[in-house]
């Protein structure tokens, strides 16, 4: 079990740019979650896939799009990115929904110039 | 609304001194609590989830208990370590389904020698 995987662990993108962050979920767990860290400690919640149906949309500004595939990976499409999009991206995943255990990914480090 | 409140930013302890951090949790459901920790430059990982009312649960040597009554799912340890130095999250597992997280906006721990 190699855990969540995230690609790409780091990324410097141009204000405006586009960017995708992948996510791989363990094995068999096909919810996923992606939250947002910036300043190094608030974590927002921005989405959560359920066997690739979106269940639920927190922070996620309607420039960013996820999707969850057939193996239940997800990816995070990032479009006319802004500055204040700089942040850590994490996403996480469990077995099923409901009081839930999740698994975090090592996370994503975006940086916006 | 739903939330979780974390009152301190910064605890610092000496070494072998008992840690207690603070968490309070406002909600409309029976639901969950969580504690995360998450070392520098790291993902978040799991450290507690909270059992039932007024039931302790423990986990590598901390400790935290339910109290409904109170709204709080405090985090205790009986001696710091210097490897305890982390950031800890408590988390709420909104609507009771397992959906998203809701986070406190973390504290800071530094075990000093």
């Amino acid at each position: 079990d190699s855990g969540v995987v995230q690609s790409p662990r780091h990324i410097i993108k141009e204000k405006g740019g586009r960017s995708v962050l992948t996510c791989i979920p363990i094995s068999g767990h096909s919810n996923v979650v992606w939250y947002q860290q910036t300043l190094g400690k608030e974590l927002k919640f921005l989405i959560q896939h359920y066997e690739k149906v979106e269940r639920d949309k927190g922070f996620l500004p309607s420039r960013f799009s996820v999707q969850q595939f057939d193996d239940y990976h997800s990816e995070m499409n990032m479009s006319a990115l802004e500055l204040e999009d700089s942040a850590m991206y994490f996403c996480a995943s469990s077995l099923v929904t409901g009081p839930s255990d999740y698994t975090f990914g090592s996370g994503t480090r975006l940086l916006v110039i | 609304g739903d939330s979780v409140t974390q009152t301190e930013g910064l605890v610092t302890l000496t070494e072998g001194l008992p840690v207690m951090l603070n968490c309070t949790y406002q909600t409309a459901y029976s639901t969950f609590l969580f504690w995360y920790v998450q070392h520098l430059n790291e993902a978040p990982k799991l450290l507690l989830k909270s059992s039932t009312d007024n039931k302790r649960t423990e986990h590598q040597g901390f400790h935290a208990t339910l109290h409904k009554s109170s709204s709080s799912f405090h985090l205790q340890k009986s001696s710091a370590q210097l490897s305890d130095s982390a950031l800890y999250y408590c988390a709420l597992d909104y609507g009771g389904s397992g959906n998203k997280l809701i986070f406190g906006t973390g504290t800071l721990l530094s075990v000093k020698p």
